[in-house]
């Protein structure tokens, strides 16, 4: 059970806007940045969002992300096949010692 | 070009040891803060432990808290993980990463925990 609440899976056909959502609490969303991060198979994650709504360099505008209270969103617009990933949210929670937590992950279909 | 490289990931006896490397390269390491991440087989991300640049702050997942140790070589330009008591839930692709917004992530190394 993650410390941190994603939709198991989302989809969506070319062309389409997706939302997949991280859902958390005060002590790590409300009190902290949000990243998301793609991971393709049987590659290694690749940061998308920093800092709740930033795109590093390289990654098209069609990514962003927003926060608002305990929850926080990835929006996918002029979805493409190659969109098609597993989709990780993660931010640091400060309660107990402190640790980072990631989300369970949503797999996304492009039908 | 910015890059990090696991090594020492292998298969392991229950209540094992093993000793995780990531290099980097192409970047100043001495200024930079990392992390262990580590995936098993069909799940999701699990965060392990965190570095700071001098060493100063540490930080652990309660799953690995008492059995894994982080360190760093800001010379060797290099990150570690001694694992020991490793048990079957340990197995797993471990990922290094860099900064807290883990901008950089290795390919990572398979440690495999079983008898």
């Amino acid at each position: 059970q993650s410390v941190l609440t994603q939709p198991p899976s989302a989809s969506g056909t070319p062309g389409q806007r997706v939302t997949i959502s991280c859902s958390g609490s005060s002590s790590n969303i409300g009190s902290s940045y949000v990243y998301w991060y793609q991971q393709l198979p049987g590659t290694a994650p690749k940061l998308l969002i920093y800092m709740n709504n930033l795109r590093p360099s390289g990654v098209p505008d069609r990514f962003s992300g927003s926060k608002s209270g305990t929850s926080a969103s990835l929006a996918i617009s002029g979805l493409r096949s190659e969109d098609e990933s597993d989709y990780y949210c993660g931010t640091w929670d400060s309660s107990q010692s402190g640790s980072w937590v990631f989300g369970g992950g949503t797999k996304l279909t492009v039908l | 070009e910015v890059q990090l490289v696991e090594s020492g990931g292998g298969l392991v006896q229950p209540g094992g040891s093993l000793r995780l490397s990531c290099a980097s390269s192409g970047f100043n390491f001495n200024n930079y803060s990392m992390n262990w991440v580590r995936q098993a087989p069909g799940k999701g991300l699990e965060w392990v432990s965190y570095i700071t640049s001098s060493s100063s702050s540490i930080y652990y997942a309660d799953s690995v808290k008492g059995r894994f140790t982080i360190s760093r070589d800001n010379a060797k330009n290099s990150l570690y993980l001694q694992m020991d008591g490793l048990r079957a839930d340990d197995t797993a692709v471990y990922f290094c990463a860099r900064l807290v917004a883990m901008d950089v992530w290795g390919q990572g190394t398979t440690v495999t925990v079983s008898s």
